[in-house]
Formats: C-alpha cells, structure tokens, sequence
C-alpha cells in the first residue's frame, strides 16, 4: 500500500539557518503531496501542497517540489526562526483520493 | 467560511470506561470525515474515515468505533477503554471528490488511566 517516510527527528537548528527535511513516499499512480504543521497542543493545519510531478509548492519561506522519479518531496528553507519550531509531517493522497497517509512526523526546533 | 469543532479538549477516564468523542463541521455540506490518532513520539495514524451519513471504513482493527448520524457529525466511541487507547485524537474534514486538503479539528487528549 502507500507508504510516506521521512526523516527523523528531532532536528535543532540555530536561527536564520537552512533547513531540510527529507521525504519520499511510495505509492500507485500519481498522488498528490502535502506538508502540514503542527505547532504545540494543535491540530494539524495544511503548509504547502503539490499536485503533479515537477510542482513546487510553497509558503512562509518554505518550499518542496514533487520529485516522481526520485520519489521525493523534501521540505526546504533558507532561514528558519525561532517561531518556526513544530512537528511537520508530510503526507500524500492517492489517486482515488479518500485517505491521506502520514509521515511519522519530525519535531524541529529553532534556538535564539 | 468552514469551521470544525472536536470536543472534549481533554479527558482523563479509567480503564474499563466508555468514550464518546465528538466532531461537528459547519459551513460545508457531504464533506469526508475522519479520526486520526496521533500516540506519544509516533506519527498520525488512519482510524476512520467517512464519505456519507452511516457509511464507515475502518482502518485499524481495535477497540473503538466510529458513526456518522448525521451529514456533518462525527462520533468515535469505545465500550471498554484500554491503556494503549491513550492518546491525542484528530478529527478532520475535507471536500468530496479529490486529494484535496485535510482541515483539522484542534485535537482531544485521551488519557486512560
């Protein structure tokens, strides 16, 4: 069935340094891709979305591009702050589009 | 604009006791509906998901259960509570027809005791 991986964590950074987070998936046909946040004590909310190979998604200084033949979509960022500290999970929906499946979650954390 | 609500926000329950769980969308009609359940350390996991009024898939054999009474309600409940129920639980929406975007309720901590 498919499958999400993803680096684990956590990851500690000092401000204003450059992320990366790694993820590939496997699945049938083309799914779509996600990245959702999860600040502390909250439910999940969406950060960035690719439908198709080659799209890069992005938002609030963050960016990921669907990777079909490496079957990748890593999540990226050239200056992380302190604010930007959460679990980030990526996901992906299938062709029939009923379910997403998650990624274990990798927790980040941004010192000052 | 659409707005999930989950409730409770926190429960404390002894092993052995029932769960209800509640999930209620509002500003959209026929959405999919599902529970996630996200343990300790570990990534969200698949319970339930629901594409219409009293039609339930279930992931995961366990000892919870789900029912849809109505378009925009969702319900997770168990007889009995076990230890390894503990847990944050998710509900979340999303719209028919696609691998669009899940919306997420803000959660209910479970802890069974």
């Amino acid at each position: 069935g498919d499958s999400v991986t993803q680096m684990e964590g956590p990851v500690t950074l000092s401000e204003e340094a450059f992320l990366t987070i790694n993820c590939t998936y496997t699945a049938t046909g083309y799914p779509s891709l996600f990245w959702y946040v999860q600040y502390p004590g909250e439910g999940l909310q969406l950060l960035l979305k690719a439908t198709k190979a080659d799209d890069k998604g992005s938002n609030k200084g963050f960016e990921a591009t669907y990777r079909k033949e490496t079957t990748s979509f890593h999540l990226e960022k050239g200056s992380v702050q302190v604010s930007d500290s959460a679990v980030y999970f990526c996901a992906l929906s299938g062709t029939g589009g009923f379910k997403t499946i998650f990624g274990a979650g990798t927790r980040l954390f941004v010192k000052a | 604009s659409q707005t999930i609500h989950q409730w409770p926000a926190t429960l404390v329950q002894p092993v052995g006791s029932p769960l209800s769980l509640e999930c209620t969308v509002e500003g959209t009609s026929n959405p999919n509906l599902y529970w996630y359940r996200q343990a300790a350390g570990r990534g969200l996991q698949l319970l339930f998901y629901s594409v219409g009024i009293g039609q339930i898939s279930s992931e995961v054999p366990q000892n919870l259960s789900a029912s849809r009474p109505q378009d925009r309600q969702f319900i997770l409940s168990s007889k009995k509570l076990l230890l390894s129920d503990s847990g944050f639980y998710l509900c979340a929406w999303k719209l028919q027809g696609g691998p669009g975007e899940l919306f997420f309720g803000e959660g209910s901590r479970l802890t069974v005791l």
